[in-house]
């Protein structure tokens, strides 16, 4: 079974810098979905962003990107310019295209404060 | 486009009772996917469904379940309630096509008393 591990619980950035959150899995497969999602105190899951494993170039949305490496099996969200508006709760989150499922495996979480 | 609609936005039962929560996906979208989200455990995986059948199954009790109708509205019931079953309930949609996210309701959040 796959796992997702966020290894910060809690991370706080300043308006206007630049944060990081780390993200690892464990799979055997070779092909599969990796997704960031942010989940505001309104509660919905948003969809930041995607990246296909079959695809090196990392994805990028607007100021959010990611840092894929297959190898190590780390997918880290990076966002750029923060606002005060990104303070959320993020998760990463696995799918396998092979079990013909959507079926999320979600990492614990991390909480970004954004300090004004 | 309306996106997932998920009903009632809050709930309180009692111990013992059961509980029906509603879930319409985003129009054109046929698969449909039940979470669990608590402090401790996170979010967890229940179930999913697609034309009216169930695709996959978490693991989760026999007191959890759900179905899917002809137009995708989905519902998942919980029977014998417990008081670890408070917790927020959400729902998502997707197209059927393997590359396609998961677009999420806003959940009920179900409280037990």
């Amino acid at each position: 079974a796959q796992t997702v591990t966020q290894s910060q619980p809690e991370m706080s950035v300043q308006e206007a810098e630049t944060v990081t959150l780390s993200c690892t899995y464990d799979t055997s497969e070779s092909d599969y979905y990796l997704f960031w999602y942010k989940q505001p105190p309104s509660r919905q899951m948003i969809l930041v962003i995607r990246q296909e494993a079959y695809k090196q170039q990392n994805a990028t949305e607007n100021r959010f990107s990611v840092n894929f490496q297959k190898a190590a099996k780390s997918f880290s969200l990076k966002i750029s310019d923060s606002q005060l508006g990104d303070a959320a709760m993020y998760f990463c989150a696995y799918r396998s295209p092979s079990a013909g499922s959507y079926q999320l495996t979600f990492g614990k979480g991390t909480k970004l404060s954004v300090i004004p | 486009k309306a996106g997932v609609t998920q009903t009632p936005r809050y709930l309180i039962k009692t111990r013992g009772q059961q509980v029906t929560l509603s879930c319409s996906p985003i129009s054109g979208h046929r698969s449909v996917s039940w979470y669990q989200q608590t402090p401790g455990q996170g979010l967890q995986f229940l179930f999913e469904y697609f034309s009216e059948t169930q695709r996959n199954k978490g693991n989760f009790p026999g007191r959890f379940s759900g179905r899917q109708f002809s137009n995708s509205r989905s519902e998942m019931n919980v029977s014998t309630l417990e008081l670890g079953d408070s917790a927020l309930y959400l729902c998502a949609s997707s197209f059927d096509y393997s590359n396609q996210p998961q677009h999420f309701g806003d959940g009920t959040r179900l409280s037990i008393l």
